[in-house]
Order: C-alpha cells, then sequence, then structure tokens
C-alpha cells in the first residue's frame, strides 16, 4: 500500500509570511498533483508535477517534485488570507492505474 | 459550467436505512470515483470505475455498492447505513488521456449523518 505523508497537519500564519509544505513517501510516483480545497466544496487542482527536479510556479506558489518522485513540496510566498484552506498532495502510479493516493491534508490558516 | 454534480448537499438517516447518493458529469469522461472524506483521514477511496461497465473496490468498499449507470452517472449506494459511515462524501471524474496524471474533478460534496 502506498502512502503519502504530509506534514504540518495544521499551520497558522500572519499575512505576509512564507511556508512551506512536505508531501513524502517511500514509493515512487509517476507524478504528484496538488489539490487546495476550501470549506463546503471539493478540492480543486492547483498543479501536476511529472519529471523528477521539476519546479512549477503559480503566482505566489512554487512547487517542486523530488529528484527520486518520492517527495514534493509546495511553497508559498508572502501568504494571504485567501490562501487558507486545506492542500492536498496526491500520487499517481502511471500506466493504467487509474487510482490516486491522497495525503491527509494540511489545513492552512492565513490571519489578516 | 456544471462539471461534476453531487445530490443531495446533506442527509440524515437512521441506523439500518438505505440510501443512494447521485453523481453526474458532463465532461464526458471515462472515470468516475467515489470517496469519503473524514477529519484527520483525508481522502479515502470507496469505489471507482475506470470506465463505462466497470467497478472496482477501493480503499474502503464495505458497506457500499455502486453501479455505473452509464458514462455520465456513477451512484453510491448504503444499504443498511451504520454511524461510521457518518462523512462527507465526494465524487470525482478524471480527464481522459494517456496514464493517470490526468486531474480528478471533484463536486462540491453530500454531508450524510447517520443516527
Amino acid at each position: 500500500t502506498q502512502l503519502l505523508e504530509q506534514s504540518p497537519q495544521f499551520l497558522s500564519i500572519q499575512e505576509g509570511e512564507n511556508l512551506t509544505v512536505y508531501c513524502n513517501s517511500s514509493s515512487v510516483f509517476s507524478s504528484l498533483q496538488w489539490y487546495r480545497q476550501e470549506p463546503g466544496e471539493g478540492p480543486v487542482l492547483l498543479v501536476t508535477v511529472v519529471t523528477g527536479g521539476e519546479v512549477k510556479k503559480l503566482k505566489r506558489l512554487t512547487f517542486q517534485f523530488g529528484d527520486a518522485r518520492k517527495d514534493s513540496s509546495l511553497h508559498i510566498t508572502a501568504a494571504q488570507p485567501g490562501d487558507t484552506g486545506l492542500y492536498l498532495c496526491a500520487g499517481a502510479s502511471g500506466g493504467s492505474n487509474y487510482k490516486l493516493t491522497f495525503g491527509k491534508g494540511t489545513l492552512l490558516t492565513v490571519n489578516p | 459550467n456544471a462539471g461534476v454534480t453531487q445530490t443531495p448537499k446533506f442527509q440524515v438517516l437512521k441506523t439500518g436505512q438505505s440510501m443512494t447518493l447521485q453523481c453526474a458529469q458532463d465532461m464526458n469522461h471515462n472515470s468516475m470515483y467515489w470517496y469519503r472524506q473524514d477529519p484527520g483521514m483525508g481522502l479515502r477511496l470507496i469505489y471507482y470505475s475506470a470506465s463505462e461497465g466497470t467497478t472496482d473496490k477501493g480503499e474502503v468498499p464495505n458497506g457500499y455498492n455502486v453501479s455505473r449507470l452509464n458514462k455520465r452517472e456513477f451512484s453510491l449506494r448504503l444499504e443498511s447505513a451504520a454511524p461510521s459511515q457518518t462523512s462527507v462524501y465526494f465524487c470525482a471524474s478524471k480527464g481522459n488521456g494517456q496514464g493517470s496524471n490526468q486531474p480528478q474533478h471533484f463536486g462540491d460534496g453530500t454531508r450524510l449523518s447517520i443516527l
């Protein structure tokens, strides 16, 4: 069974601070997806990283896929209250496997 | 742009009652999924359907059944609800294309309480 460990589980910071969320596994994934979920809604895809060592930027969010494709990180620069939400990483095993393995999530609160 | 639509949004049941959660997608996706989300447990896969006419068990299938009625619709049935099935249920569909790297698109969930 593939597992994805996310840390920290909870994070409460002030507006303007930087933060990093980690997603780690002992398994290799063909890709890592990051989702954000707001209260009362379903998760929404932020980014997919596919290549080991890949870095993708989405405005103030920077996503990195580890060289060995076992881990990933999400860095947010100058966090804003609108960044508040549950961040989920999900690993895809590739091939004909249609399933994703989700981490338990990081609940981020950005205080004004 | 409806995307993935789940009904109902909220439901309260008594132990032993049955009900069906409905899900429909309008993106012509082949694959559809049912998850449950509990505090501290993340999203856990109940059942999935890789394509019309096929269904497979996920991580936590016990107590549930599914039907892939057609390409658009994938329903989840609780035959005899138990308090342990109190949860938020999400339906998702996956974009077509090679491999499993396509993103999943989620509905807004059904909040189910079993008394």
